[in-house]
């Protein structure tokens, strides 16, 4: 159980055009979805978190204009990267949390396999 | 300071050895404490989660959590060459809402 996949798994594009990554919970209700970055060597940075029907909330520094993020099912959340650039080549991987349990704090994020953009 | 630190590593241990990785953080007010297992290329995976003070066993993994020191330990037993991986520390400060921050990890490599 708690599967979530993403799709593309790796995209290539080039500069100024926007691509879409895609999230999905397979076999639960995912009540949150979180979009993290991760370049080279680095660890996870979260961008965002959005709830099913809500507008996304972003972390300080992530331009919202620039990653949209639309949640508007609870088995869908997608990340869009607009006029994307070189330095927005990274590692994009999307969590999911059911926050089905009495208390939140129990609710684990399962991950996604992640999509590799490269921008020419 | 760092919000959740790791030794970066690489630490290095003989197939058979027991691995110790660790973790700080500093916010006191973090309730939930999670270690993460990321191959090169992929997404983490779960290893294991811990709430409370006190040990946590699963396997040939035990999480080691005590909050007044602020610290939250992985042990793995009978180390396999397969176990080579980076490991995340992951905290959740649960400040308003679901607020997961990651350390930046260790590199562990099991020689054979």
């Amino acid at each position: 159980g708690a599967v979530v996949s993403q799709h593309p798994s790796r995209v290539i594009c080039k500069s100024g055009t926007s691509v879409k990554i895609e999230c999905r919970s397979l076999d639960f209700q995912a009540t949150t979805m979180f979009w993290y970055r991760q370049f080279p060597k680095q660890s996870l940075m979260l961008m965002a978190t959005s709830n099913e029907g809500s507008k996304a909330t972003y972390e300080q520094g992530v331009e919202k204009d620039k990653f949209l993020i639309n949640h508007a099912s609870l088995t869908l959340s997608t990340l869009t990267v607009t006029s994307a650039h070189p330095e927005d080549s990274s590692f994009y991987i999307c969590s999911a949390s059911e926050g089905s349990g009495p208390d939140p704090i129990y609710d684990e994020q399962f991950f996604g396999p992640g999509t590799r953009l490269t921008v020419l | 300071q760092k919000e959740v630190e790791q030794n970066s590593g690489p630490l290095s241990v003989p197939e058979g050895a027991i691995a110790s990785l660790n973790c700080t953080y500093s916010d006191r007010g973090s309730q939930s404490f999670f270690w993460y297992r990321q191959y090169s290329g992929k997404s983490p995976e779960l290893i294991m989660s811990i709430y409370s003070n006190g040990d946590k066993e699963d396997g040939r993994f035990t999480a080691q959590l005590n909050k007044a020191s602020q610290y939250v330990s992985l042990l793995i037993r009978d180390s396999q060459p397969s176990d080579s991986a980076t490991y995340l520390c992951a905290v959740n400060r649960w400040s308003n809402n679901n607020d997961m921050r990651f350390g930046a990890g260790t590199r562990l490599t099991v020689k054979p």
